[in-house]
């Protein structure tokens, strides 16, 4: 089945400590989208790619970056994590934009990120 | 920029009882109206959708959802709710790439 991907579902770090989370689509979808959501809270997105495109939100601190290598993988790097980045990280794709707006997203499982 | 209201955080009900979870949007020419349902520790996932058409949109699992625009509303209902119906629900409105979505509504089923 087609479907979006996140790796690790479950990550634990350290203050401080550089961290990757995965995602990879067999969709082939354009857009890849990176959102954080904290306990009880609306999914907040970060960034995303509109293939080689990369759109950041105005409000994502620079601690957040992420790279798309290809059309199937986005990564999601925090340079130094802290405290308050301790959320669940979920990873959604479209197929498109149509006349203006965004398709249906498709998100995958999350990664819970604890930060110790 | 639109944005989106679901005023009600918590909705608890019993078994078989009917539900409705409300939304509001900010107006706008046109709109993408979406419903995504949270299960604990999962990803979001799509429930049903407008984008254009007819103003009752159906999901395989008995919520509908009417797009009303003079009222700015996509609320979504079920007429008999299950225990596996508890969930978080989330209501979303495209603004050009990307999706708005509302503080959420968990709905708690009980027996």
């Amino acid at each position: 089945d087609a479907m979006v991907i996140q790796n690790p579902r479950y990550q634990v770090t350290q203050f401080g400590k550089p961290v990757t989370l995965s995602c990879s689509q067999t969709l082939n979808h354009n857009v890849m989208y990176w959102y954080q959501q904290k306990s009880s809270q609306a999914p907040k997105l970060l960034f995303h790619y509109y293939d080689k495109d990369f759109n950041n939100e105005a409000d994502t601190p620079d601690n957040f970056q992420s790279r798309r290598p290809n059309t199937s993988f986005c990564f999601l790097d925090i340079r130094s994590p802290g405290l308050g980045d301790a959320a669940m990280y979920l990873c959604a794709t479209s197929r498109d934009v149509l006349a203006g707006h965004t398709d249906t997203q498709y998100f995958g499982p999350g990664t819970r990120l604890t930060v110790l | 920029a639109q944005s989106v209201t679901q005023l009600d955080s918590q909705v608890p009900v019993f078994e078989e009882a009917p539900v409705e979870l409300r939304c509001n949007y900010s107006s706008s020419v046109s709109v993408y109206l979406f419903w995504y349902v949270q299960y604990p520790n999962q990803g979001l996932q799509l429930l049903l959708k407008y984008l254009s058409g007819s103003t009752l949109v159906e999901s395989i699992n008995g919520f509908e959802a009417e797009f009303n625009k003079s009222q700015t509303s996509f609320h979504l209902r079920k007429p008999s709710v299950h225990i596996s119906d508890t969930a978080e629900y989330f209501c979303a409105v495209s603004e050009t790439d990307k999706l708005i979505f509302g503080t959420g509504t968990r709905l708690q089923v009980f027996p």
